[in-house]
């Protein structure tokens, strides 16, 4: 098992540039997150999606755009980036079993915006 | 709007002292309380908490979760240097409806511990 991987680990764009973080988990959790987590604020929900087809905001969706065509892929796309949204970037998933608060994380993008 | 206040923000100890970390939650439909630890890469998960559950212990560290105050704290005790790390705390709600997975998570606490 793999876990949740992220691609890439490191990325630098320049405003108004826009891309897309990858996102992948092989444990066919239901789940899955977007976080970004900036010093002293600990980690904010972009987005998240409890199933294939079903997509929902979270605390700071504005800039950020999802989809879940499948139950292992969840990319963030950033549409026009900006400074503002330099930031480490964690996808994050869980199950609807047994102790399916507890999310596994990705090992996360460290975006930096110019 | 759901929220999760830790405390403090940061703290310093050196080697063999006890340390004691807290989380405040306000969280509609509350049902678990989480902790990780996050040392420069992916939060780690450490322990869960819900009402079934109130109290864990692993090694050093230790939680306990106060459903009345709407609160836990987490001791660890006889630190080490590698327990240098941010400690997040995190609340989720109930199995309900579309959030189930949704946690809210609080700012951190950053653990530094001098040799």
């Amino acid at each position: 098992n793999a876990g949740v991987t992220q691609t890439p680990k490191f990325q630098v764009l320049k405003t108004g540039q826009s891309m897309t973080l990858q996102c992948a988990q092989d444990m066919n959790h239901e789940y899955m997150s977007w976080y970004r987590q900036d010093p002293g604020m600990g980690l904010r929900l972009i987005h998240y999606s409890v199933g294939a087809g079903i997509t929902d905001q979270g605390e700071v969706p504005n800039g950020y755009n999802v989809s879940r065509s499948t139950t292992e892929d969840f990319p963030l796309r950033l549409l026009s980036a900006a400074p503002s949204q330099t930031s480490v970037y964690f996808c994050a998933s869980s199950s609807r079993g047994v102790g399916y608060n507890e999310q596994f994380f990705g090992p996360g993008t460290r975006l930096t915006v110019l | 709007e759901d929220k999760v206040v830790q405390s403090p923000l940061s703290l310093v100890v050196h080697e063999g002292d006890t340390v004691t970390l807290n989380c405040s939650y306000e969280v509609t439909n509350f049902r678990s309380l989480l902790w990780y630890k996050q040392e420069k890469k992916a939060p780690t998960f450490l322990f869960m908490l819900t009402s079934s559950g109130i109290e864990k212990k692993s090694g050093r560290l230790s939680s306990i979760l106060d459903k009345k105050e709407l609160s836990s704290i987490l001791n660890i005790t006889a630190t080490q240097t590698g327990d240098s790390a941010i400690y997040l705390c995190a609340a989720g709600p109930n199995a309900g409806g579309t959030s189930y997975g949704k946690l809210t998570f609080g700012q951190g606490t950053i653990l530094t511990v001098h040799p």
